[in-house]
Formats: C-alpha cells, sequence, structure tokens
C-alpha cells in the first residue's frame, strides 16, 4: 500500500512569493490534515478536511494560507504572500476515520524555507 | 486550556541502557493517548497508542507506555535501546472530539555507544 505523498520536499522562497504544496493521501482515507511543524516544535494542525469539505480550520491563518481538497482526493495547500516565520516543514496526513481512532498516517513532509 | 508537557527537551541514553521519556497530559476527561517517531527527513510513525482498557500498552520496535490516571501521564518505556532509536518523539492526545490531534513538543534522544 502506498503511503503519503507530498511534494516538493523542499522549497526555498523569498518573503512576500507565494508557494504552493501538494499531497496525495493513502487511497480511500476520508479525512486529511494540513500541519505545520515550526523547528524544534511539535506539529500544529493547520486545516483538517473530511471528504472534501473543511471540519476544522480555526488555527489556519487565512489571510495568507488557503487550502483545498477537490474530489475529495488530493489537497493542496498555498502560501501568498509567505512570511519568515512560515518557514516550517508541511506535513500531511490521512486517516481511514476522522479523529484519533483511526491512525493518521504522515507523508514525508515539505520543508519550506522563507529568506 | 487543553495541553500536552514533554517536560524533556532532550535525553541521552547509552546503547542498551533503558529508556523513559514522560508525557503529562491536562484534559477534561480520559483522551486517547499516541506516541509518534520522527526520524531525520521522515514524517511521524505511530510507535503506539491508548483508547481504553490494559494501561500498559505494547508498540513496534519493543516500546511501551503506561497511562496513568492518577498523575495525567503517559511515558514511553524501552528496556534496552538500540542506536538506530535516536530520533524526535512525540506524544499526541486526541480528545475524542473527532478531531486532529494535540502535539507535544517533542524529545529529542540521542543514543551513545
Amino acid at each position: 500500500e502506498a503511503g503519503v505523498a507530498q511534494s516538493p520536499r523542499y522549497k526555498i522562497i523569498e518573503k512576500r512569493q507565494s508557494v504552493a504544496f501538494w499531497c496525495n493521501p493513502i487511497s480511500g482515507h476520508a479525512t486529511l490534515y494540513w500541519y505545520q511543524q515550526i523547528l524544534g516544535q511539535g506539529p500544529k494542525l493547520l486545516i483538517q478536511f473530511q471528504n472534501n469539505g473543511v471540519v476544522d480550520d480555526s488555527q489556519l491563518p487565512k489571510d495568507r494560507f488557503s487550502a483545498e481538497r477537490l474530489k475529495g482526493v488530493d489537497s493542496t495547500l498555498k502560501i501568498q504572500p509567505a512570511k519568515l516565520e512560515d518557514s516550517a516543514v508541511y506535513l500531511c496526513a490521512s486517516s481511514a476515520t476522522a479523529g484519533g481512532v483511526g491512525e493518521q498516517y504522515f507523508g514525508p513532509g515539505t520543508r519550506l524555507t522563507v529568506t | 486550556a487543553q495541553s500536552v508537557t514533554q517536560p524533556d527537551i532532550h535525553i541521552t541514553v547509552s546503547e542498551g541502557a533503558s529508556l523513559e521519556l514522560r508525557c503529562n497530559y491536562s484534559y477534561g476527561a480520559t483522551p486517547y493517548l499516541f506516541w509518534y517517531v520522527q526520524s531525520p527527513g521522515q514524517g511521524l510513525q505511530l510507535l503506539l497508542k491508548y483508547f481504553s482498557g490494559d494501561t500498559l500498552v505494547q508498540g513496534i520496535k519493543g516500546f511501551e507506555a503506561e497511562f496513568k490516571r492518577s498523575q495525567s501521564s503517559f511515558n514511553l518505556r524501552k528496556p534496552s535501546v538500540h542506536w538506530s532509536d535516536a530520533a524526535e518523539y512525540f506524544c499526541a492526545v486526541d480528545s475524542n472530539s473527532g478531531y486532529a490531534l494535540n502535539f507535544g513538543k517533542g524529545t529529542s534522544l540521542l543514543v551513545t555507544p
């Protein structure tokens, strides 16, 4: 079974530029999560999708971050414009069910550096 | 407020020695509890989880964890550490709300020869 795929693995941009990350979850997984992991900290949820609907985006900085999950499969996370403090690893995870009852499987992450 | 605390930022142990990583949580009810491991450049891998029942849970790679309700703790243990165990370890909690995990800040494990 293929795992969660993410691309790109690394990205370096200048502040005020835009960037997009892509995630392909495990086939059949209804729930998809985007986490932000700043160096030295644990992952923090940005947004949670159930199929193609948003369950929780309370911690997503909506003035600059956006995410979509068209057709309930792949997802894209966008930052526009980027700030220095957005430098982090962006992790995508998926689970068969919502919440912790269903194990979350994580992708390798995209490391973003904003200069 | 709900929170997860991992008091130790860094831990160094000798190969073959025993290991205990601490995790404390603050939730109103008994949550679902998890330990994840993250190797450099890798995503997070689930080591073990506790939902209910036996408070001592066994995981992969020889790890175990014990849930202690009275201490609001879920400490991770391994009797004999291998050099390949060097990684970042995260405790996480799900408040059974159907929402995502709440992670601690992590403990970095260094294994010396």
